[in-house]
């Protein structure tokens, strides 16, 4: 059962430097999410998806870019990283229709450090 | 602007003693709300999700209740166990999908053995 998968665990990035954080589920998810946790707070909606090839912003989505060309996979992408986005970052999926709504499923996390 | 505050913010407790986390949301209209576990170095793991129509849900030995019109939330733990430590978070979600989910910072429980 391997869920949401997340890669990398953890990176270290320089400034400027760009990078792309892999994300995919096996569970036939329509929704999928990414969050950012910083240390000691609540999680933050960056990109979130309802299905292939349909993408929206969430609360904090300067300097990322995200794509939905399959239902499994949801990269997200750093193009010019910057020592603000140090945090964890969190992909996660969920099945949802109007009225029907289930838990989402999250993935182990990826570390990013911006130095 | 939703905004959710989980109080306290942290816990320490001796194994056996029944407790309460404590979630409130500023703006009532919410369609669920969501108790989440999250382990040191881990994702989320959902533990009760509860609709906007219900007053409770349970689980085992968790019992979280929704008082929708004063904007709060308890997850109720009882008997509680070493293995229950972790940090809990709450999110609520304005949405008919449960998509887009607004956090509480979280309470860190500590079980003491």
């Amino acid at each position: 059962n391997a869920g949401v998968t997340q890669t990398p665990k953890f990176r270290i990035l320089k400034i400027g430097q760009s990078m792309t954080l892999q994300c995919t589920q096996d569970m036939n998810h329509n929704y999928m999410y990414w969050y950012r946790q910083d240390p000691g707070m609540g999680l933050k909606l960056i990109y979130y998806s309802v299905g292939a090839g349909i993408t929206d912003k969430g609360e904090v989505p300067n300097g990322y870019n995200v794509s939905r060309s399959t239902t499994e996979d949801f990269p997200l992408r750093l193009e010019l990283a910057a020592p603000s986005q140090t945090s964890v970052y969190f992909c996660a999926s969920s099945y949802a229709l109007p009225g029907l709504n289930q838990p989402q499923h999250f993935g182990d996390g990826t570390r990013l450090s911006i130095l | 602007k939703q905004e959710v505050t989980q109080i306290p913010a942290a816990l320490s407790v001796p194994e056996g003693e029944n407790l309460v986390l404590n979630c409130s949301f500023t703006d009532s209209a919410i369609y669920n709300l969501q108790w989440f576990r999250q382990d040191p170095g881990k994702g989320l793991t959902s533990l009760l999700l509860i609709q906007s129509s219900q007053r409770e849900q349970t689980s085992g030995r968790l019992n979280a209740s929704l008082d929708k019109s004063s904007g709060r939330s308890t997850l109720y733990i009882a008997a509680s166990q070493p293995g229950d430590s972790a940090t809990y978070l709450c999110a609520v979600s304005r949405e008919t999908s449960g998509s887009r989910l607004t956090f509480g910072e979280g309470t860190q429980l500590t079980v003491n053995p």
